[in-house]
């Protein structure tokens, strides 16, 4: 039950497209595409902004977006706002009937 | 609404126990798989463990595997987290969180979350 890899950091500048990565295995991310995307300002609860790869809830901005290829799903934020400067984590569920999430990624706009 | 509220969080002594629940409301409890997250000062995201529906499976991360018991009550709509020979790497805000299936027929944690108990494990 490794955490997935994300980086530690990624920036952009105000209407720029970034892409945060989450490198697994084929035990999870490559095996399954239950993989999720929450986003998680300081001092509030995760929100959940991908599920499935590549699906969007209800009120979430279509400037976000989910991919996966091979074991490495990524999330884009298109449009870059300052509203977006948050912590970013995946999940993933895994062929031990778990879940693991990645270390986050911290973004921030420039 | 859907809502998820904790309780039950505290200051507990290494190699203690302490019960955290978890009440939903805004949804039919016993349709849905629960899962706790937790995430300890300034770290990420961990994934603790799941409960099905009828609460009669469940899955433990490693971490707290034989320490750690899930259950719930569905006629109370309740949620709980048993924690056992607690240490000090346990100390973390944990979150309940509701469990929707995904496409893929997994029942993925996070589309509602609580807003988080805290467990402090010190001497």
């Amino acid at each position: 039950q490794s955490a997935l890899t994300q980086p530690a950091s990624v920036s952009g500048s105000p209407g720029q497209s970034i892409t945060i990565s989450c490198t697994g295995t084929s035990s999870d991310v490559g095996g399954y595409n239950s993989v999720s995307w929450f986003q998680q300002h300081p001092g509030k609860v995760p929100k959940l902004m991908i599920f499935e790869v590549t699906n969007r809830p209800s009120g979430v901005s279509n400037r976000f977006s989910g991919s996966k290829s091979g074991n490495t799903a990524s999330l884009t934020i298109s449009g870059l706002q300052a509203e977006d400067e948050a912590d970013y984590y995946c999940t993933s569920y895994t062929s031990s009937s778990v879940w693991v999430f990645g270390g986050g990624t911290k973004v921030t706009v420039l | 609404e859907v809502q998820l509220v904790e309780s039950g969080g505290g200051l507990v002594q290494p190699g203690g126990s302490l019960r955290l629940s978890c009440v939903g409301s805004g949804f039919t409890f016993s349709s849905y798989w629960m899962h706790w997250v937790r995430q300890a000062p300034g770290q990420g995201l961990v994934w603790v463990s799941r409960i099905n529906g009828d609460g009669r499976t469940t899955s433990y991360a490693d971490s707290v595997k034989g320490r750690f018991t899930i259950s719930k009550d569905t006629a109370r709509n309740t949620l709980y987290l048993q924690m056992n020979s607690l240490r000090d790497e346990d100390s973390a805000v944990y979150y309940c969180t509701r469990g929707p299936r995904d496409g893929s027929g997994n029942y993925y944690p996070g589309d509602n979350w609580g807003q988080g108990s805290l467990v402090t494990v010190s001497s």
